[in-house]
C-alpha cells in the first residue's frame, strides 16, 4: 500500500527556522515526484513545489521560490520541506503528494493521487 | 502563474446534476489534457477523483465525470449524494513541472 507519512504539528515563532517530512513507503520513492501542498487556514490549495527523489531535481511556483527548499533523503525514503526563516504568513496546513503513480499498467500522469496527512503549522509571537 | 479560476460555490439538490468550472489560460488547461480534480472534506486531505480531464481513478464513482473545452474544464456530478457535500478543486498542469490549483468550489446538498 502506498503511504505518505507526515511529521507532527508545529508551533513556532517568527525568524525560526522548521523542517517538516513525509516519509514513503510502498513504492519506489525515487521513480515518481513528490509535491507539497499549503492549505492556509479557510481557504484552499496551493501548489507550493515538487521534486523527483531520484536526482533531487526541485521545482517551486515562483510564490514560494526563495521561501522554502524542498529536499530528500534517499536513504530513509523521506522528503523534506523547510524554511529558513518563518513569517506569520506560513501558517497552515501543508501535505504532500505523489505524483504520477503507476499501478497495474495504469499511470495517473500529473495527478497527485496518494497525499499525507498534513502538517499544522502555526506561527505566532 | 495565476490560480485557476472556479465559482466560489454551487448547489444542487439530491438526484440532480451539478457541474463544477475551472478557468485557466493557454498555458495551462488549454495546453495540456493534464486537469485533475480533487475533493476536500473538511479537516481531511484531498482526494483524487479525476485525472488526465476525464479519467477515473481506482475506486471513483462514475457520477463524477470531467471535461474540456479551451482553457475550461468542467467537473459534473450527477444523481448528486448527500455525501458529495464538500469542496472541489481542479489542477492543471503548467509547463516544466509545474502546477497549478484553481480557487476552490464549496458543493452545497440542499
Amino acid at each position: 500500500e502506498v503511504q505518505l507519512v507526515q511529521s507532527g504539528a508545529e508551533v513556532k515563532k517568527p525568524g525560526q527556522s522548521l523542517k517538516i517530512s513525509c516519509k514513503a513507503s510502498g513504492y519506489s520513492f525515487t521513480s515518481y515526484w513528490l509535491g507539497w501542498v499549503r492549505q492556509m487556514p479557510g481557504k484552499g490549495l496551493e501548489w507550493m513545489g515538487i521534486i523527483f527523489p531520484s536526482d533531487s531535481d526541485a521545482r517551486y511556483s515562483p510564490s514560494f521560490e526563495g521561501q522554502v527548499t524542498i529536499s530528500v533523503d534517499k536513504s530513509i525514503n523521506t522528503a523534506y520541506l523547510q524554511w529558513s526563516s518563518l513569517r506569520a504568513s506560513d501558517s497552515g496546513i501543508y501535505y504532500c503528494a505523489v505524483v504520477g503513480y503507476c499501478s497495474g499498467g495504469t499511470c495517473l500522469h500529473d495527478a497527485f493521487d496518494t497525499w499525507g496527512q498534513g502538517t499544522m503549522v502555526s506561527v505566532s509571537s | 502563474q495565476s490560480a485557476l479560476t472556479q465559482p466560489a460555490s454551487v448547489s444542487g439538490s439530491p438526484g440532480q446534476s451539478i457541474t463544477i468550472s475551472c478557468t485557466g489560460s493557454s498555458s495551462d488547461v488549454g495546453s495540456y489534457n493534464l486537469v485533475s480534480w480533487y475533493q476536500q472534506y473538511p479537516g481531511k486531505a484531498p482526494r483524487l477523483m479525476i485525472y488526465e480531464v476525464s479519467k477515473w481513478p481506482s475506486g471513483v464513482s462514475d457520477r463524477f465525470s470531467g471535461s474540456k473545452s479551451g482553457n475550461t474544464a468542467s467537473l459534473t456530478i450527477s444523481r448528486l449524494q448527500a455525501e458529495d457535500e464538500a469542496d472541489y478543486y481542479c489542477c492543471s498542469y503548467a509547463g516544466t513541472s509545474t502546477y497549478v490549483f484553481g480557487t476552490g468550489t464549496k458543493v452545497t446538498v440542499l
